[in-house]
């Protein structure tokens, strides 16, 4: 399968504790983005790279979140501190240079803070 | 401030053709009307786009309207795999590369 992936699938966690997603885009696609999702509501931008550079942050992204792209490969997304206000599922998705057009998402990994 | 409108719930019988409403009247004159669905459990998938011309591919089309305020994507033949929630999100073809999802419409196939 050559799509998007994201690690884990799930994650629970208590509040206060830190966690850590990651996000293997496609293939020589050098755009990846973060969105974060919450029941009933459409997925909300939070980050973007352009190959390792981080280009644009959401006002949601507070200090407890940091997003990391090395080498402009996979990316990895922790939260710090978690809150049960962070429950929600986190997406990832990538695009290729030849186009901007298609986003490609993956799965999400679905967060549960207790 | 969202940018589209779209009703927030709609049936559809299977085989029949799924014509889905979405409201953008404040849209401007750069900005591309693009369309994703989300089945349950999974990650948004782009279906279709245009700026003001109709579009149509392996999907759907996406009839804009003259004045771009409203268009329709058209499911010509639905299935019940095209169960899902439907975006309509506008966007220019610029630097700024997110995509803005409002609630969307969650379409239901029915046998």
């Amino acid at each position: 399968d050559t799509g998007v992936s994201q690690n884990p699938r799930h994650k629970i966690t208590k509040r206060g504790q830190n966690v850590t997603f990651r996000c293997d885009p496609i293939s020589e696609h050098n755009r990846l983005y973060w969105y974060r999702q919450t029941l009933g509501q459409g997925p909300e931008f939070l980050t973007y790279f352009q190959n390792e550079a981080q280009l644009e942050k959401s006002r949601l992204l507070s200090d407890r979140f940091s997003a990391e792209r090395p080498k402009g490969s996979f990316s990895t997304l922790e939260i710090q501190r978690t809150e049960q206000g962070d429950s929600a599922m986190y997406l990832c998705a990538s695009s290729p240079p030849a186009t901007i057009y298609e986003q490609y998402f993956g799965p999400g990994t679905r967060l549960t803070v207790t | 401030d969202a940018k589209t409108t779209q009703p927030p719930s709609m049936d559809c019988a299977e085989g029949r053709a799924a014509n889905l409403p979405c409201n953008h009247s404040t849209i401007s004159g750069n900005e591309y009307v693009y369309w994703y669905r989300q089945i349950h459990s999974q990650g948004p998938q782009y279906i279709i786009h245009g700026l003001k011309n109709n579009e149509t591919n392996e999907m759907a089309s996406l009839i804009i309207t003259e004045d771009r305020k409203s268009s329709t994507l058209i499911l010509p033949h639905a299935t019940l795999r095209d169960t899902a929630v439907y975006y309509c999100i506008v966007r220019a073809h610029s630097n700024d590369y997110k995509l803005s999802f409002g609630a969307g419409t969650t379409v239901t196939v029915r046998a």
